[in-house]
């Protein structure tokens, strides 16, 4: 079975630019997560959904950032503008319904903001 | 607010030896607790669970334990081989519906053959 595929797996950008990461979670898995990894920070979660909805987005560092669940195969993580600050690897995870499922992670996009 | 660490030096070992990590919690109480491993380049993978009316847990040469009096849990990899080599992460989650986990940073281990 195909793990979750993350898209594109690098991003080299400028200042203000619009940024598009894209996941598609593991068939059947019910859960999406989004996440951003800095060696100060480690992993840290931005948002999730359940069956294609938001359910906490708490971790969304601010306004500039914003995800989608169109359908249950699909997920976008957009930023605009970009900052230089936002440097980082990003990764999707999926996980099917179960109170401590494990999380199924996509290799990530590495993302540098110039 | 919530903490999770763990050994922040790198862990290096002998081939064949037990590998020993270490992840303490502080101002929480998680039912449960997740180990991942992660490779240069890749996403984390997940290794095993424990829960908290779990005193430990074995899969093959990985031991996890879990010490909700002390807030630890330990994680041990026996006769260990080069290709343990990675970053491992703990994840305490908690009861009810939230799906959140909280990650530590991860140690670094290496296995020197």
């Amino acid at each position: 079975d195909a793990g979750v595929i993350q898209s594109p797996r690098h991003e080299v950008t400028e200042m203000g630019q619009e940024v598009t990461l894209r996941c598609k979670p593991i068939s059947g898995h019910d859960y999406l997560f989004w996440y951003r990894q800095t060696m100060m920070r480690g992993l840290e979660l931005l948002i999730y959904f359940n069956n294609n909805v938001p359910i906490d987005d708490s971790g969304m560092p601010e306004d500039r950032f914003s995800a989608k669940m169109p359908n249950a195969s699909f997920s976008t993580l957009k930023i605009q503008p970009s900052e230089p600050r936002d440097s980082a690897v990003y990764f999707c995870a999926s996980s099917l319904d179960g109170r401590n499922g494990p999380q199924h992670f996509g290799d990530g996009t590495r993302l540098s903001i110039l | 607010s919530q903490k999770i660490e763990q050994n922040s030096e790198a862990l290096n070992i002998q081939e064949g030896k037990t590998a020993t990590l270490t992840c303490n919690y502080t101002n929480y109480s998680p039912a449960y607790l997740q180990w991942y491993r992660q490779d240069p380049g890749r996403g984390p993978v997940f290794l095993l669970l424990i829960r908290e009316n779990e005193k430990e847990k074995r899969k093959e040469r990985l031991k996890v334990t879990f010490d909700t009096t002390l807030k630890q849990s330990l994680f041990h990899i026996t006769a260990s081989q080069p290709a343990d080599s990675a970053t491992y992460l703990c994840a305490p989650g908690s009861a009810g519906n939230n799906r959140k986990l909280i990650w530590g940073l991860g140690t670094s281990l290496a296995v020197n053959p």
